[in-house]
């Protein structure tokens, strides 16, 4: 099954500990992207990779990191997470070019930074 | 600075009615748009979508309208059934195909369907 596969669900972790969220897609797509979704806010872009070690900002990049060293699989990095970063995320790949059918979107990481 | 709005942050519609969504943005290089739909613990899935070279695009119970004039898109959802309950969101990119690949989302409608 095509899918994008995002680890963990759910996680509370404390200001300052170091965290990452997995994301890996089983569809070969040169392009994936985190978002992050906030009440009254919509999704909004963190880090985008349009291919292997091609990353670049979004338009919400502070506090985060990002690496892309196999196509597949594509981390979010929170090096000292704060209560600000508590938000629902979503990691979402697509081929590069087009956009015909969208991105597939993972199944989302609610994470609570206390 | 908020380029893609939906205006409504939710909408309450009879089973067997007409849902109309409202999208405008306000970046005029946005050629491409796109519905998706979220329901609660999974991730938004594509709906449907359009380019600016159209001005409408229908896929079974689900059709898109784009004014680009207005730089206003809707989506139709006829007839609603209690399964559409869910948020949407509209989004939006550059190149006729979505190519910048960037899509930039607006802040969603929650659609409530009732019997």
């Amino acid at each position: 099954e095509a899918q994008v596969t995002q680890n963990p669900r759910y996680l509370i972790t404390v200001t300052g500990k170091k965290l990452t969220v997995t994301c890996s897609q089983n569809m070969n797509h040169e392009y994936m992207s985190w978002y992050r979704q906030d009440p009254g806010l919509g999704l909004r872009q963190i880090y985008y990779s349009m291919n292997v070690e091609v990353t670049d900002k979004g338009d919400v990049p502070e506090g985060y990191k990002v690496s892309r060293k196999e196509k597949r699989n594509f981390p979010l990095i929170l090096e000292s997470p704060s209560p600000n970063q508590t938000s629902l995320y979503f990691c979402a790949s697509t081929r590069t070019g087009t956009l015909n059918y969208g991105y597939t979107f993972g199944s989302g990481t609610r994470l609570t930074v206390v | 600075d908020q380029q893609v709005k939906q205006n409504s942050p939710s909408l309450s519609v009879q089973e067997g009615r007409i849902s109309i969504l409202n999208c405008d943005y306000t970046n005029s290089m946005f050629d491409y748009f796109l519905w998706y739909k979220k329901y609660p613990a999974e991730g938004p899935t594509f709906l449907i979508s359009i380019s600016s070279i159209k001005d409408k695009n229908e896929d079974g119970r689900f059709t898109v309208f784009l004014n680009k004039s207005a730089k206003h898109l809707s989506l139709h959802i006829v007839p609603s059934q209690p399964g559409d309950s869910a948020v949407y969101f509209c989004a939006a990119s550059v190149g006729l195909t979505g190519g910048g690949n960037k899509l930039t989302f607006g802040t969603g409608t929650q659609l409530k369907v009732e019997l």
